[in-house]
């Protein structure tokens, strides 16, 4: 089973900042099978990114994401309002497609 | 639009099984695999597996082998997951998913599943 740790647990940002969260895997994502989702309080997740550096449809282009093979990073640019969240890594490349822990961004 | 609607909050005893259906609206039902994913009160995600509509095939993260079983009625576009040997520790919203890279994520609205005795 492929571990997924996620760093750091928490950002504290202000609106406006850039946001680096990272994800690393204790073994090669298969293809580069790396999800990320976004889950805010009381909400069910959303889907951002797959394949490490694609956006979902919908997802603005603030978001970016990259990395191979055991390390993978979620960018957000600027950081607005509604980005205050919890995120997640997933990788979907081996099964059990595990979750990483998640980084909590939230207001500085 | 796809829509995804869960069954109801259940309270279940220790060592007792749980049935979690999922109906599917707005799409054509055998389109996408079904996901299963749990979220146990304030922590994180955990997959527990998929199922193929199509065809019933399935795959279950090994920490749930023995005890969870996805099934779907293609009649009724539902998709079920049952949960088995119950314990405290099962205590979460249990969610299903549809994720398909291209058209998006879908997800129902969560069933919250309460192991006490």
């Amino acid at each position: 089973e492929i571990v997924l740790t996620q760093s750091p647990g928490t950002l504290s940002l202000s609106p406006g900042e850039r946001a680096t969260l990272s994800c690393r895997a204790s073994q090669s994502v298969s293809n580069n099978y790396l999800a990320w989702y976004q889950q805010k309080p009381g909400q069910v997740p959303r889907l951002l990114m797959y394949g490490a550096y694609s956006r979902a449809p919908g997802v603005p282009d603030r978001f970016s994401g990259g990395g191979s093979g055991t390390d993978f990073t979620l960018t957000i640019s600027r950081l607005e309002p509604g980005d205050f969240a919890v995120y997640y890594c997933q990788q979907y490349g081996s099964s059990p497609f595990t979750f990483g822990p998640g980084t909590n961004v939230d207001i500085k | 639009q796809v829509q995804l609607v869960q069954s109801g909050a259940e309270v279940k005893k220790p060592g007792a099984s749980v049935k979690v259906s999922c109906k599917a609206s707005g799409y054509i039902f055998t389109s996408y695999d079904f996901n299963w994913v749990r979220q146990a009160p304030g922590q994180g995600l955990e997959w527990m597996g998929w199922m193929n509509p199509n065809n019933g095939d399935t795959d279950y993260a090994q920490r749930f082998q023995g005890r969870v079983t996805m099934t779907r009625d293609t009649s009724k576009r539902t998709a079920f997951m049952e949960l088995s040997s119950l314990r405290s520790e099962d205590t979460a919203v249990y969610y299903c998913a549809t994720i398909d890279f291209q058209d998006g994520d879908h997800w129902g609205q969560g069933t919250l599943v309460t192991v006490s005795s």
